[in-house]
């Protein structure tokens, strides 16, 4: 069974400073990985997405991720956090059912706060 | 235009009744989930339906009954709730796309259950 491992519960950073949200993955090949975010009281968008293409990939918002094999992991990153970016953010991994369909998991989510 | 709907958003309601969230999707996906989020924030999947077949069950109580009377729609009823069943419940849809390794999940805003 596949599965991930958000480091960090909560991290706070201030306005205009980096942010790194960190994720490990487990899985016995090669894997589709995702990072989806929650803002309060607000359903799920997906960031970005990993799927055996390009190791660095970009999503919205001016965030991208790296997926790193040797390590792995799957880090979201984003150069300078704005106060919009203040949510909840989830690694994400999936795996092909039977029938072809996706079943995804879900780490345990990482509160990422901005200090203005 | 919304693509994931639910109904209701807020649902409080006592131990031992029944109760129903509907979950509809325009967007013509052929596969439904739903999710269950619990108060740490954790996601996990209950089902999903392909073109109103069961495909996916992950180990829920069978108090919990989902219906699909057509591909656009999967409504979740619940017998007898419990206090255990106060979650949020997510919705969601996606589309198998021949040839692609993925195929997002469009989710909808939620439905906080309360069962006092």
């Amino acid at each position: 069974a596949q599965s991930v491992t958000q480091l960090d519960s909560h991290v706070s950073v201030s306005e205009g400073t980096p942010v790194l949200l960190r994720c490990n993955y487990s899985s016995s090949y090669s894997p589709s990985l995702f990072w989806y975010v929650q803002h309060p009281n607000k359903g799920l968008q997906l960031l970005l997405k990993y799927t055996s293409a390009a190791t660095l990939v970009k999503g919205i918002n001016g965030f991208e991720a790296e997926f790193k094999k040797s390590e792995t992991s799957f880090h979201l990153t984003k150069p300078s956090a704005h106060m919009s970016d203040a949510a909840e953010y989830f690694c994400v991994v999936s795996e092909v059912t039977n029938f072809g369909n996706e079943k995804l998991t879900f780490g345990t989510g990482t509160r990422l706060t901005i200090i203005p | 235009d919304t693509a994931v709907s639910q109904t209701p958003k807020y649902l409080v309601t006592q131990m031992g009744n029944d109760k129903s969230i509907k979950c509809e999707q325009n967007l013509g996906h052929d596969t439904m989930y739903w999710y269950k989020q619990d108060s740490k924030k954790f996601l996990k999947i209950m089902f999903s339906y392909n073109n109103k077949e069961l495909i996916i069950n992950e180990t829920v109580p069978n108090r919990f009954s989902p219906k699909s009377p057509d591909k656009a729609h999967l409504n979740l009823h619940i017998n007898s709730l419990e206090l255990g069943d106060s979650a949020v419940y997510f919705c969601a849809s996606s589309q198998e796309v021949p040839g692609v390794g993925w195929n997002e999940q469009f989710f909808g805003p939620g439905t906080r259950l309360t069962v006092l």
